[in-house]
């Protein structure tokens, strides 16, 4: 199949802390880029999206970077709280097809 | 406006068996999407539908096979069931083909016995 998802890595973060969730993606061509949150038991949410003719993009609580140069993505999220907690995924769309990161699991700390 | 729904969420069946799952997309959108997670291979491209047509599959076997009807509804079919089929199968709806959000269903979780 095509994706990338083999050992998850992991990032801990101290409640009221802010995190700061990496992604490299692999097309060049890629123009549209979304991060997705994955609680245990349900199905990818999204969180943000950005498209590459913009380098910064804020929601709430949320900012996704963009760096065309080295291919890399950001997922910055403010005042991390206990409910943050879960499986986050990038996802990079070159040719109209969904290409998915490997997640990476933000567990909050009290 | 409802989610994307997907039934059934759970199912076990044998190997060799044959299994159909459903999806009803986000009212208004056109594309269905189909992934595949499992915990070693992460999401895993299945298949894209746009107006009852397949516009792009992903590296899955012949097995794995869906179709669209007109109302924008998706099923997908596996048949020749195998142990590594068991996974979380996810549709995910956008409202055309372009590249723009995709949203999830909470998924049928499938264990192959």
């Amino acid at each position: 199949g095509e994706s990338v998802g083999l050992h998850l890595p992991t990032l801990s973060v101290q409640e009221g802390d802010n995190s700061i969730i990496n992604c490299a993606y692999s097309n060049s061509a890629s123009d549209y880029f979304i991060w997705y949150k994955q609680e245990s038991g349900k199905g990818p949410q999204f969180i943000i999206d950005i498209r590459s003719n913009m380098d910064k993009r804020q929601g709430q609580r949320v900012t996704v970077l963009l760096n065309k140069t080295v291919k890399h993505l950001s997922l910055q999220i403010a005042a991390t709280q206990p409910g943050d907690s879960a499986v986050y995924f990038c996802a990079e769309t070159p040719a109209y097809k969904y290409i998915f990161g490997t997640g990476t699991r933000l567990k909050v700390l009290a | 406006k409802a989610g994307v729904t997907q039934t059934p969420r759970y199912l076990i069946k044998t190997r060799g068996q044959q299994v159909t799952l459903s999806c009803s997309p986000i009212s208004g959108h056109r594309s269905v999407s189909w992934y595949q997670q499992t915990p070693g291979q992460g999401l895993q491209f299945l298949f894209e539908y746009f107006s009852e047509t397949q516009r792009n599959k992903g590296n899955f076997p012949g097995r794995f096979s869906g179709r669209q009807f007109s109302n924008s509804r998706s099923e997908m079919n596996v048949s020749t069931l195998e142990l590594g089929d068991s996974a979380l199968y996810l549709c995910a709806s956008s409202q055309t083909d372009r590249q723009e959000t995709q949203y999830f269903g909470p998924g049928t979780r499938l264990l192959v016995l």
